[in-house]
């Protein structure tokens, strides 16, 4: 089965632009997590969604982050405006079921630089 | 809050010898505790699973075990070799219907030739 997707795999934007990451979670997983990780920093989780419901975002950082995932298959997250702290590389996870015993899927992560 | 703390310094180990690195925890016990391998420029790979309630787990060359009273979980890598080199990953997971994890930020292992 091909695996969790992300694009883009970087991206470099100035403050205060918009960036969308994007993220195809394997088929038929109905739940899809977002993490990012800071430089220096463990990687922390952001938000999580069944099919197309939020199921929890207490992760987010601020409303400048909106995460979508319209239709229940692939999520978006969408920084506006970025800001310098954004910057950080951003993991989308999917699985089956929500339990421990479903195993997280990681994507290779959306590097983000904001300069 | 809950944490996971692992040594931030590297593991360096002979080919061959066994790798031990440790995940220690704080406040309560989490329901279960997970061990991912990252390598450079990759996601976190699903290794391993504990959950509270078991000491030890294996699969093939790896082996975890959990202990609730040093707060405490290792994981071993038996008969080393160098494409185990990566960076170990432990996380902790309570109980809930989905996977809120909160991730160490994990100990690079280089496995010597």
């Amino acid at each position: 089965e091909a695996g969790v997707t992300q694009f883009p795999s970087h991206s470099v934007i100035e403050k205060g632009q918009t960036v969308t990451l994007r993220c195809d979670p394997i088929s038929g997983h109905d739940n899809l997590y977002w993490y990012r990780r800071v430089m220096g920093k463990e990687i922390k989780f952001l938000l999580h969604f069944v099919k197309e419901s939020k199921q929890d975002e207490s992760g987010m950082p601020n409303n400048r982050f909106l995460a979508e995932r319209t239709g229940g298959t692939y999520s978006t997250l969408k920084v506006q405006p970025a800001e310098l702290e954004d910057s950080g590389v951003y993991f989308c996870a999917s699985s089956r079921g929500g339990a421990y015993n479903s195993p997280l899927h990681f994507g290779n992560g959306t590097r983000l630089t904001v300069t | 809050s809950q944490k996971i703390e692992q040594n931030s310094e590297a593991l360096n180990i002979q080919e061959g010898k066994t790798a031990t690195l440790t995940c220690n925890y704080t406040n309560y016990s989490p329901a279960y505790l997970q061990w991912y391998r990252q390598d450079p420029g990759r996601g976190p790979v699903f290794l391993l699973l504990i959950r509270e309630n078991e000491k030890e787990k294996r699969k093939e060359r790896l082996k975890v075990t959990f202990d609730t009273t040093l707060k405490q979980s290792l994981f071993h890598i038996t008969a080393s070799q160098p494409a185990d080199s990566a960076t170990y990953l432990c996380a902790r997971g309570n109980s809930g219907g989905y996977q809120k994890v909160t991730f160490g930020t994990g100990t690079k292992l280089q496995v010597i030739p």
